[in-house]
């Protein structure tokens, strides 16, 4: 088992380009989560789903963020027309139903 | 809204001591909690998992505790080491399989 899978683990973007991060859930979980960590601060919780269906976005800003889990491949999280502020490590997890999260070793986003 | 708050935000001690981090949690609804660590720079690494019906875990020198009741947990830490210095997260679960952060303690173990 290899676990929640990141890629990429460094990600540089210009001002204005696409950003897309992508996640492998571990082998027999369903639930996916994406959290967004900025620099000395605290993990926060970005979306939850579940396969082809968003649970919960209420931590996604309004515009250029968008996610997705199909039904096959990993999960993905895309971020359009990005901007400085988005430079932070965005973070992946994965579980089965109420057994604690696993986490990958997450994507680093800089945008210059 | 479940909101997850940990004190100290920063704790230095010196290398042997025992040491215990705090974590409290406005919602009790909860059906489990867990414990994470992460180092600079790296992912989080889970250390315990407390299922809402278990009262603590233990893992080596760890021991973390849950009374959900009153919206709490500890993580005690027996005997630190340099090596134990890291930011560690408390994380509760929630009704919606959700799962929210508290903003973590950065613990520094000086040799």
């Amino acid at each position: 088992n290899a676990g929640v899978m990141q890629n990429p683990r460094h990600l540089v973007r210009r001002r204005g380009q696409e950003a897309r991060l992508r996640c492998s859930p571990m082998k027999g979980h369903s639930h996916v989560y994406w959290y967004r960590q900025l620099p000395e601060e605290g993990l926060k919780f970005m979306v939850y789903l579940q396969k082809e269906n968003i649970i919960d976005e209420s931590g996604m800003p309004k515009e250029r963020f968008s996610a997705e889990f199909p039904k096959e491949g990993p999960s993905i999280l895309r971020i359009q027309q990005v901007v400085r502020g988005d430079s932070a490590a965005y973070f992946c997890a994965s579980s089965g139903n109420h057994y604690g999260y696993t986490f990958g070793s997450g994507t680093r986003l800089t945008v210059v | 809204k479940q909101e997850v708050t940990q004190i100290p935000a920063a704790l230095s001690v010196p290398e042997g001591e025992n040491l215990v981090l705090n974590c409290s949690f406005t919602d009790s609804a909860i059906y489990n909690l867990q414990w994470f660590r992460q180092d600079p720079g790296k992912g989080l690494t889970s250390l315990l998992l407390i299922q809402s019906s278990q009262r603590e875990q233990t893992s080596g020198r760890l021991n973390a505790s849950l009374d959900k009741s009153s919206g709490r947990s500890t993580l005690y830490i027996a005997a630190s080491q340099p090596g134990d210095s890291a930011t560690y997260l408390c994380a509760v679960s929630g009704n919606n399989n959700d799962m929210r952060f508290g903003a973590g303690t950065r613990l520094t173990v000086k040799p």
